[in-house]
């Protein structure tokens, strides 16, 4: 079975600029994340996905960051301007269902963006 | 709200040594506990979960067990091989939401 894919691996940019990361779900998962790794720290979700619906944002800084699954498959996780803090790895997930007690949820071996 | 604490990093051990990583968490109800391994360079993988008090989760000769009357969820292993050098997160779930600590960086040396 494939894993969580994500592109692209590692990313430089410089500040103010935008950048979009990319991640494809595992076959059949309904449930799609988005968490930011900061150096240091454990994964903090960003957004989440049940199909093509959000069903978590609250923590997703809405002014710069912006995600959609449109299809309710890939997805993308765009920031636009980046600022310095924005430096951290960017986790994608997937899951069964949302049901976290009892579905695994599988990560993707993350983008690494640097903000300059 | 929901939180877990996880002992700070980093810890370096000879191979064969014993590990203890501690971990305890603060919940609103029954949480499902989760310990998670990230290897260099890879991303997060389940190492093991208990999902009621006194369950005891097991892999790869690491095991955990959920003790509901300390709130802890605190990950062994008996023997500690170069292989096992990663970060572990332990985390928690309500269900609908992962939490996790801060992670803990284990090296282990030859």
């Amino acid at each position: 079975e494939a894993g969580v894919a994500q592109s692209p691996r590692y990313k430089i940019i410089e500040k103010r600029q935008s950048v979009a990361f990319w991640c494809n779900p595992i076959s059949g998962h309904a449930t799609l994340y988005w968490y930011q790794q900061i150096l240091g720290q454990g994964p903090k979700l960003l957004i989440q996905f049940q199909n093509n619906g959000v069903v978590d944002d609250s923590q997703l800084p809405k002014d710069r960051f912006s995600a959609e699954r449109l299809k309710g498959v890939d997805s993308t996780l765009k920031i636009q301007p980046a600022k310095l803090e924005d430096s951290a790895v960017y986790l994608c997930a997937s899951s069964l269902t949302g049901r976290l007690a009892k579905n695994i949820q599988y990560f993707g071996a993350g983008t690494r963006l640097s903000v300059l | 709200g929901n939180s877990v604490t996880q002992m700070e990093g980093p810890v370096t051990l000879s191979e064969e040594a014993f590990l203890t990583i501690n971990c305890t968490y603060t919940a609103t109800g029954y949480p499902s506990l989760f310990w998670y391994v990230q290897y260099p360079g890879e991303g997060l993988q389940l190492l093991l979960k208990a999902t009621k008090a006194d369950d005891k989760g097991s892999n790869k000769g690491f095991e955990a067990t959920y003790r509901k009357e300390t709130t802890s969820f605190h990950l062994e292993k008996g023997s500690v091989q170069v292989s096992d050098s990663a970060v572990y997160f332990c985390a928690l779930t309500l269900d609908y939401k992962l939490s996790f600590g801060a992670g803990t960086t284990v090296t282990v040396r030859a």
